[in-house]
């Protein structure tokens, strides 16, 4: 099955700097990947998604890559804000399935 | 739109006793809809694919006969945890698809279960 691996567990920032967070996954056939951002005791929620027909993209200080060759796949944010702080998953789904499997999660900590 | 709800969403009960969850997808049908279980400080671990009309798939390790899954209407999916235990404890989240192709999933805002 499907393996995704999401570095780092934990990211730390000064508020106004960039932020990436990778993700790697295993399955060729994956084609679907999202990004959630969880709150703490909260549902994550989709920030960004983008599909293997995409390489790149951007909504404001969001932006998300993906290199099918190199199967991995990156969430970026810029100018980062104290309320980014919170729990981020990646995820990677097969074409023709809605169950993604989903990366370990990174805790970003935007210090103000 | 595309609003799932959880009910409860803390639940305190004593060991021995079982616990359901309700998932409903309140503006569009869900054909599918997850379980998931979250540890503190850890990822979403899917449990079970609940389908309408249709018996639940669960993951390896998840024991059918514990975490009982209903899934009786294309708006409600129940997960009932029997005979609950301190190990059972965790936060339970739900989610569902609108549909068609691959896409977003939405999760419900998850129930705390605490068992004393």
């Amino acid at each position: 099955g499907e393996n995704v691996e999401q570095h780092p567990s934990t990211l730390s920032v000064q508020e106004g700097d960039s932020a990436v967070i990778k993700c790697t996954y295993s399955d060729s056939a994956s084609n679907y990947f999202p990004w959630y951002k969880q709150e703490l005791g909260k549902r994550p929620q989709l920030i960004i998604d983008i599909r293997s027909n995409v390489g790149e993209k951007k909504d404001q200080r969001i932006a998300v890559t993906l290199n099918k060759t190199a199967k991995h796949f990156s969430l970026h944010i810029t100018e980062t804000q104290p309320e980014d702080s919170a729990v981020y998953f990646c995820a990677a789904s097969v074409g023709g399935s809605y169950i993604p499997t989903f990366g370990r999660g990174t805790s970003l900590i935007v210090h103000p | 739109g595309a609003v799932v709800s959880q009910h409860p969403s803390r639940v305190i009960c004593k060991s021995g006793t079982s616990v359901k969850i309700e998932c409903r997808s309140l503006d569009f049908q869900a054909t599918t809809m997850f379980w998931y279980r979250q540890f503190p400080k850890q990822s979403l671990m899917l449990m079970a694919t609940s389908n309408e009309g249709s018996k639940a798939t669960y993951e390896q390790g998840v024991e059918k006969d514990k975490f009982l899954i209903n899934h009786a209407s294309l708006t409600l999916s129940t997960l009932t945890v029997t005979s609950a235990h301190p190990e059972d404890s965790s936060f339970y989240i739900c989610s569902a698809t609108t549909g068609g192709g691959v896409g977003e999933q939405f999760f419900g805002p998850g129930t705390r279960l605490t068992v004393l």
